[in-house]
């Protein structure tokens, strides 16, 4: 149980295009997501906390009118990288847990490893 | 945001040996988490612990939460060549934000 799904796992696009990577729990709900970002050889950096039906909440330094996040539904958020740069090419990872108690244990989808040339 | 300190960065063991890394946090936390993750994955829970000194086991991996609420290890015995991987702690105080540990490369040698 609780599996979460990403796609894609992969993409490349042109710089000044905007990507969209979709996050989907496939077998509970989530009304909290998170995105995270990570660069080769370094730890997951928390981005943002997508909610379902309401703004998403950003770490410090991290653009919010870059990143869009949208929690449409109680399985489904989406990050949008837009107009896309060479330094934004990075592995980044969506997490859910089920609806419920606080603290329960995080499950990750297989990341997108996205590639701005 | 947050970022725990986790020790040693990497450590090179014989296949058998037992293996023993920490985290660290300036904060204080109400659930660590211990994941795995290989390259080009994204990662995988090992081991939840939600109370103060609590100790869990899973197969051959120990936590254990630190009684101070600031640091959490994670024990491996009788290493085999599929440890090897990244492992992150990972700490929460509120709700599901967790915030990552830098992480412990593991390589087992045959």
């Amino acid at each position: 149980g609780a599996v979460v799904s990403q796609h894609p796992s992969w993409v490349i696009c042109k710089s000044g295009t905007s990507v969209k990577i979709e996050c989907r729990s496939l077998d509970f709900q989530a009304t909290t997501m998170f995105w995270y970002r990570q660069f080769p050889k370094q730890s997951l950096m928390l981005m943002a906390t997508s909610n379902e039906g309401s703004k998403a909440t950003y770490e410090q330094g991290v653009e919010k009118d870059k990143f869009l996040i949208n929690h449409a539904s109680l399985t489904l958020s989406t990050l949008t990288v837009t107009s896309a740069h060479p330094e934004d090419s990075s592995f980044y990872i969506c997490s859910a847990s089920p609806s419920g108690p606080n603290n329960s244990p995080l499950h990750f989808g297989n990341g997108t490893r996205l590639t701005v040339t | 945001g947050q970022q725990l300190n986790q020790s040693p960065q990497s450590m090179f063991i014989q296949e058998g040996e037992d293996v023993s890394m920490n985290c660290t946090s300036s904060s204080i936390f109400n659930t660590w988490l211990w994941y795995k993750q290989d390259p080009g994955e994204g990662p995988v829970l090992l081991i939840a612990l939600y109370k103060a000194g609590e100790l869990t086991s899973n197969g051959r991996l120990t936590a254990q939460f630190g009684i101070t609420r600031k640091d959490s290890f994670l024990n491996i015995s009788a290493s085999i060549p599929s440890d090897v991987g990244i492992y992150f702690c990972a700490g929460s105080n509120t709700g599901n934000q967790f915030y990552f540990g830098t992480g412990t490369s593991l390589t087992v040698i045959p």
